[in-house]
């Protein structure tokens, strides 16, 4: 059964770079048939999409945060990780890794990982 | 940017049914999605492609796209039913999420 699950530093100072990872277990990153992507929650608002990516590296980003976001994938570790530059208190959220399948379906999502961004 | 506009709430009486629409430009073109997130919990898909149900979903959960809405519709509502649902859709190499929805049970 395919587990995801997101592993970082729960406080962030502004203006730093906030930088997580997913660990995939029990299935292969390199599957040809899912994108793997990255979503956040900031406390109680709704989800935001923050982008995507495939196991040879092709990216999907959202555009108001492209400027800021690198998602990379280390298939030899079966993990892809988020890093997220110029941090605000605006990026406080719960971040959470998914898996992506066919239509763009986020079928499987990691518990989520609160980060506080905070001197 | 493409939006998707939902209600804020929706209150639905115990074993009765619930409609939660999605509203966006045309979004009858478009594969619709939906989850549902327990307080404290990840999100869950519920519903597919507009109206297909993920393995251990129950038949309870259906839902419906044409023209400018899309709807989920809970049947025979239950109290675990509670949670806040949310509509995606991918739009211009995008994916963009619902406003949300609080479904509460009474």
């Amino acid at each position: 059964q395919l587990q995801l699950q997101e592993s970082g530093p729960g406080l962030v100072k502004p203006s730093e770079t906030l930088s997580l990872t997913c660990t995939v277990s029990g299935g292969s990153i390199s599957s040809s048939s899912y994108y793997w992507g990255w979503i956040r929650q900031p406390p109680g608002k709704g989800l935001e999409w923050i982008g995507s990516i495939y196991y040879s590296g092709s990216t999907y980003y959202n555009p108001s945060l492209k400027s800021r976001v690198t998602i990379s994938v280390d298939t030899s570790k079966n993990q892809f990780s988020l890093k997220l530059s110029s941090v605000t208190a605006a990026d406080t959220a719960v971040y959470y890794c998914a898996r992506i399948g066919s239509f763009h379906t986020l079928e499987i999502w990691g518990q989520g990982t609160m980060v506080t961004v905070s001197s | 940017s493409y939006e998707l506009t939902q209600p804020l709430s929706v209150s639905v009486a115990l074993g009765q049914t619930a409609r939660i629409t999605c509203g966006g430009n045309n979004i009858g073109s478009k594969n619709v999605h939906w989850y549902q997130q327990k307080p404290g919990q990840a999100p869950v898909l519920v519903i597919y492609r507009d109206s297909n149900r993920p393995s251990g979903i129950p038949e309870r959960f259906s839902g419906s796209n044409s023209g400018n809405t899309a709807t989920l519709t809970i049947s025979r509502a239950q109290a675990g039913d509670e949670a806040d649902y949310y509509c995606q859709v991918w739009d211009s190499s995008t994916n963009v999420f619902g406003t949300g929805t609080k479904v509460t049970v009474l």
